[in-house]
């Protein structure tokens, strides 16, 4: 079974800091998904990477897949409360069909 | 345009009763999954549907647990004889079908609580 270690599990900033959040794992993936999650709410598609070695930015949002396409990172500059949630990684295998394999999550507060 | 659409979005149920749940995806995507959500942790995959093709199912989804989706449109999770276990956020999500990525997008849920 392919894991996904997500650090840290938890993280409280103030307003204004920056911070990354990290996702890890031993297997391969074809692609890497970030989403974020509210209480009670489904979890919201941020971003997709696909190559190795990508970034993406989004607003004060980076997204970074590994080189060898086994971990990713996001990093968020200048947060804000609204950026606070749940983040979840969640890496695919293959093509065409793909089970998502999501890490245990980073849950984020920002105080104002 | 409407995105996945998950009913009810909380069931209180008491043990042993039987309970089923209502996906309906985004209305152009073939695929469609089912998670299953506890506290803490993030989405257990329990099976996917391509258009009325049921083409895996986790080891997760045992024998009390079945999925249709029987025009391919909308889809159901039942459950029978619940246990408290069961207690969980399960989650829908669709995508489109073909090859390449296809990002999943997914519903609010339906929050399980068995008494």
């Amino acid at each position: 079974t392919q894991l996904l270690e997500q650090s840290p599990q938890f993280l409280s900033i103030q307003e204004g800091e920056n911070l990354t959040v990290y996702c890890n794992s031993s297997s391969v993936f074809s692609s890497l998904q970030w989403y974020r999650q509210e209480p009670g709410e489904g979890p919201v598609l941020l971003v997709t990477v696909v190559t190795g070695g990508e970034v993406k930015k989004l607003k004060r949002l980076t997204f970074q897949f590994g080189d060898a396409r086994k971990d990713s990172s996001l990093h968020i500059t200048a947060a804000q409360p609204g950026d606070t949630g749940l983040y979840l990684c969640a890496g695919a295998e293959g093509t065409g069909f793909q089970k998502l394999v999501f890490g245990t999550g980073t849950r984020l507060l920002v105080s104002p | 345009d409407t995105g996945v659409s998950q009913n009810p979005r909380h069931k209180i149920t008491k043990r042993g009763q039987n309970v089923t749940f209502r996906c309906d995806p985004i209305s152009e995507h073939n695929r469609l999954y089912w998670y299953r959500q506890t506290l803490g942790q993030g989405p257990e995959f329990l099976t996917y549907f391509q258009n009325e093709a049921q083409l895996e199912k986790s080891r997760l989804l045992s024998d009390r647990f079945s999925a249709e989706r029987p025009k391919g449109s909308f889809s159901t999770l039942e459950i029978q004889r619940t246990e408290q276990g069961d207690s969980a956020m399960y989650l829908c999500a669709s995508s489109l079908g073909g090859q390449g990525v296809q990002p999943q997008h997914f519903g609010d849920g339906t929050r399980l609580s068995i008494l």
